[in-house]
This record gives structure tokens, sequence and C-alpha cells, in this order.
């Protein structure tokens, strides 16, 4: 089984502050998955990365698919209230996702 | 174009009876995933199905719990003398294919048992 590590587990920061999580693995992954899930719903997807060294943007977050596919950060810009949730990676190869992490934007 | 639809929202059962939950994926998606999640946790794989077939049960506990995706009408989860520690959120998710990016997963809103 393939482990997939995600840091931090919690984060908890003001409006307006940066920040980077991060999902890494023991191997490679095939391809990987972001998801966010908010408090009472099911995950919402948000990107998929398949090649090394992929950087893929949508609006304020940045997700970046390390050169040897072993690793993956999700970057968000100046955060807002509305980016808390739980951020959930997800390797392909055996349908596991990571533990996530739960941040929280605090106004 | 409906989402992943899931019913019921919530569910609560006494311990010893049977929880059925149900599961329709997007339209044109013939594969099923079904995920369980307990409290402040991540989700943990179950099973995945695609139509009258069983691909991937790894994640299954052996005893009470079973799943289908019959030719017609939705995924069914079954668990059967539920306990306390089957209290959880169980996600179903489906996909177009399994292959390419066609695997991305859609998510339903989750079934949230909780067993007195």
């Amino acid at each position: 089984t393939q482990l997939l590590e995600q840091s931090p587990q919690f984060l908890s920061i003001q409006e307006g502050e940066n920040l980077t999580v991060y999902c890494n693995s023991s191997s490679v992954f095939s391809s990987l998955q972001w998801y966010r899930q908010e408090p009472g719903e099911g995950p919402v997807l948000l990107v998929t990365v398949v090649t090394g060294g992929e950087v893929k943007k949508l609006k304020r977050l940045t997700f970046q698919f390390g050169d040897a596919r072993k690793d993956s950060s999700l970057h968000i810009t100046a955060a807002q209230p509305g980016d808390t949730g739980l951020y959930l990676c997800y390797n392909n190869n055996d349908m596991r996702f990571g533990a996530g992490t739960r941040l929280t934007v605090k106004p | 174009n409906a989402g992943v639809m899931q019913n019921p929202r919530h569910l609560v059962r006494r311990r010893g009876q049977e929880a059925r939950l149900r599961c329709s994926p997007m339209k044109g998606h013939s594969h099923v995933y079904w995920y369980r999640q307990l409290p402040e946790e991540g989700l943990k794989f179950m099973v995945y199905l695609q139509k009258e077939n069983i691909i991937d049960e790894s994640g299954m506990p052996k005893e009470r719990f079973s799943a289908e995706f019959p030719k017609e009408g939705p995924s069914i989860l079954r668990i059967q003398q539920v306990v306390r520690g089957d209290s959880a959120a169980y996600f179903c998710a489906s996909s177009l294919s399994s292959t390419g990016r066609m695997y991305e997963q859609y998510f339903g809103p989750g079934t949230r048992l909780t067993v007195t």
C-alpha cells in the first residue's frame, strides 16, 4: 500500500495570508487529485495532476506536482474565510485519501 | 445535469437493525465507489463497483457489510446488524471510467448513519 502523508494536519490563519499544504507519497503517483471538503458535505474535486513538474492554477490556488511524481503541494494566495475546509489529496493508484489538512481562515 | 445522489441523507438505526444506503451515480457514469468517514477523520475506501460487478472490496469489513450495483437502479451499501462503531458518514462517488482523466470521481453529499 502506498503511504500518503499530508501536512500540516491543522492550519489556522488570518484572512489575507498565504499558505501551502503538502502531500507526500512513499512511491510514485500515476496521478493525483486534490479535493476540498466542507463540513457536512462531500468532497469536491479541485484538480487532477498527471505530469511530473506540472503546475496548475485555479484562481488563487496553485497546485504543483513534483518532478518525481512523489509529492504535491497546494498554495493558496490571500486566503479568504470561504477557503476554510478539509483539503485532501487522493491517490488514483489504490483509491486512497490522505488524512487531510484542516484549514481555518479567520476573518 | 444532476450530480451524484445519495439517500437518505440521515439515517438512524438501533443496534442490530439493518441499514441500506443508496447511491445514484451521475448520468453516464458506470463506476461507483463507497467511502466511510468517521468524525474528524479522513475518508477510507470501502469498495469499488461497476455495473453488476465488484471490482475491489479490499476496504470492506469482512462481516455484515455488502455492496451491489445492479444493472438497473442505484448502488446499495448494506450493513447488517449495525453496531455503534458503524456510526459514520458514508460517501458515494462515481466516475466515467477507470482510466486517465475520466477516472475523476464526483462525490455525493453523503449519508450520515447514527446507531443508537
